[in-house]
């Protein structure tokens, strides 16, 4: 089965700086998706980011960008000018892409509660 | 707004209740899933429904069933409550399949058992 792994339970960051929130992942599947879900005091979850692991690329959104490492199965998020707005709690989550049936279910981490200082 | 709605946004029961929590898929989409947030076991897939079949089951208790209907909405029914089934329950929904479609997920159900 698949395992998510989150292993700073709370970062924090001044406004305008950089921050890295670590994940890592274990599968023996080759085709997988990766995603960053952002959860806010109101609950939400919000799509962040996600990454093809057939792609080589990193991905980026904005500010939000990740490094994607497949044979070390590492998955970091990297935030960049750290706005008030981005304190929340991050969670980075595994998605098989199952050609053949079976469940497209998102594997969680247990999440990075990320505070923001002013 | 993620355009999944789920009914109601707060409920408090008792041990040994049975309550029904709804959700409404985004228009269009066919997949459904129920994840439990529990602050001890963090968020966790309970049962996929695709164009109202069961597509893959998670870890949902049995006395907990869940259907998704022909107009695509889908109910999860918990029943003998205990207070550890204390969560925020959230509903997702995508168009397809694929790897890629993005799941998107309604405010969720904060259930409170006493």
């Amino acid at each position: 089965a698949q395992t998510v792994t989150q292993s700073q339970p709370e970062m924090s960051v001044q406004e305008a700086e950089t921050v890295t929130l670590s994940c890592t992942y274990d599968t023996s599947e080759s085709d997988y998706y990766l995603f960053w879900y952002k959860q806010p005091p109101s609950r939400q979850m919000i799509l962040v980011i996600r990454q093809e692991a057939y792609k080589q690329q990193n991905a980026t959104e904005n500010r939000f960008s990740v490094n994607f490492q497949k044979a070390a199965k590492s998955f970091s998020l990297k935030i960049s000018d750290s706005q008030l707005g981005d304190a929340a709690m991050y969670f980075c989550a595994y998605r098989n892409e199952n050609l053949q049936g079976g469940s497209e279910k998102l594997v969680f981490g247990k999440g990075t509660k990320l505070t923001v200082n002013p | 707004d993620s355009g999944v709605t789920q009914t109601p946004k707060h409920l408090i029961t008792a041990t040994g209740q049975r309550v029904t929590l709804r959700c409404s898929p985004r228009s269009g989409d066919l997949s459904v899933y129920w994840y439990q947030q529990s602050l001890d076991q963090g968020l966790q897939f309970l049962i996929q429904y695709y164009n109202g079949e069961e597509r893959a089951k998670g870890n949902i208790l049995e006395r907990f069933s869940a259907q998704q209907f022909p107009d695509l909405h889908s109910e999860l029914n918990l029943s003998s409550l205990e207070l550890g089934d204390s969560a925020l329950y959230f509903c997702a929904s995508s168009v397809g399949l694929a790897g890629y479609d993005e799941q998107f997920f309604g405010p969720g159900t904060r259930l409170t058992v006493l």
